[in-house]
């Protein structure tokens, strides 16, 4: 059964750099017909996509945050990872890693399975 | 962008109800429209993936429907476990929540 697992530091300073690393099991990272993205969802709001990586390391991000996101991928570890730069209040958020399936055939592309979440709170 | 907006955003029903939520995309995006439930301190759960799509192990209670511009999700009758918070997502260019419907108990 896959699982896949968030970690990283639960506070940053404003201004630093957002560190997070989805570990996946159960499966491997490099399996074809999915690919791996983030989301975060602010404290009592809604869901924003971040962004997300195919094993080989093609990325997408969402315009709003694309200045400040990176994405990438290690296969050896069956993870991938998010870096967010410049963090202010407005970055403090529960952020979940997930896969997405896709399958063009049926206009699939969806997050069928999720991590936890892990809270991230930006605060000196 | 496109931008998903979600009606009502919240509402109000009983254990039996026959539930509806709608979605509009502000542009044409086939099928590719996805159904998400989240209950309180949980991850997102996919209940119905392009438009119609039942995702395994969801109970067939829900349905999806609509493509283009306009979607709906129905659940035919109302239990327990499904007041939560509902969301759609757009997967025809990168992906765009919906901003979310509130089921709560009547």
């Amino acid at each position: 059964q896959l699982q896949l697992q968030e970690s990283g530091p639960g506070l940053v300073k404003p201004s630093e750099t957002l560190s997070l690393t989805c570990a996946v099991s159960g499966g491997s990272i490099t399996s074809t017909s999915f690919y791996w993205g983030w989301v975060r969802q602010p404290p009592g709001k809604g869901l924003e996509w971040i962004g997300s990586i195919y094993y080989s390391g093609t990325t997408f991000y969402n315009p709003s945050l694309k200045s400040r996101v990176t994405i990438s991928v290690d296969t050896s570890k069956n993870q991938f990872s998010l870096r967010l730069s410049s963090v202010t209040a407005a970055d403090t958020a529960v952020y979940y890693c997930a896969r997405v399936t896709y399958d063009s055939s049926v206009k699939r592309r969806s997050f069928d399975n999720w991590g936890q979440g892990t809270l991230v709170t930006v605060s000196s | 962008d496109i931008q998903m907006t979600q009606s009502p955003s919240s509402l109000s029903a009983s254990v039996g109800d026959r539930v509806t939520i709608t979605c509009r995309a502000s542009q044409s995006i086939s099928s590719y429209l996805n159904w998400y439930q989240q209950s309180p301190g949980k991850a997102p759960k996919l209940l119905i993936y392009a438009a119609s799509s039942l995702q395994s192990g969801v109970p067939s209670r829900f349905s999806g429907s609509g493509s283009g511009t306009d979607f709906t999700l129905t659940i035919s009758s109302l239990q327990p476990e499904d007041f939560a918070t509902y969301y759609c997502q757009q997967s025809y260019s990168t992906f765009t929540f919906g901003g979310g419907t509130k089921v709560e108990i009547k």
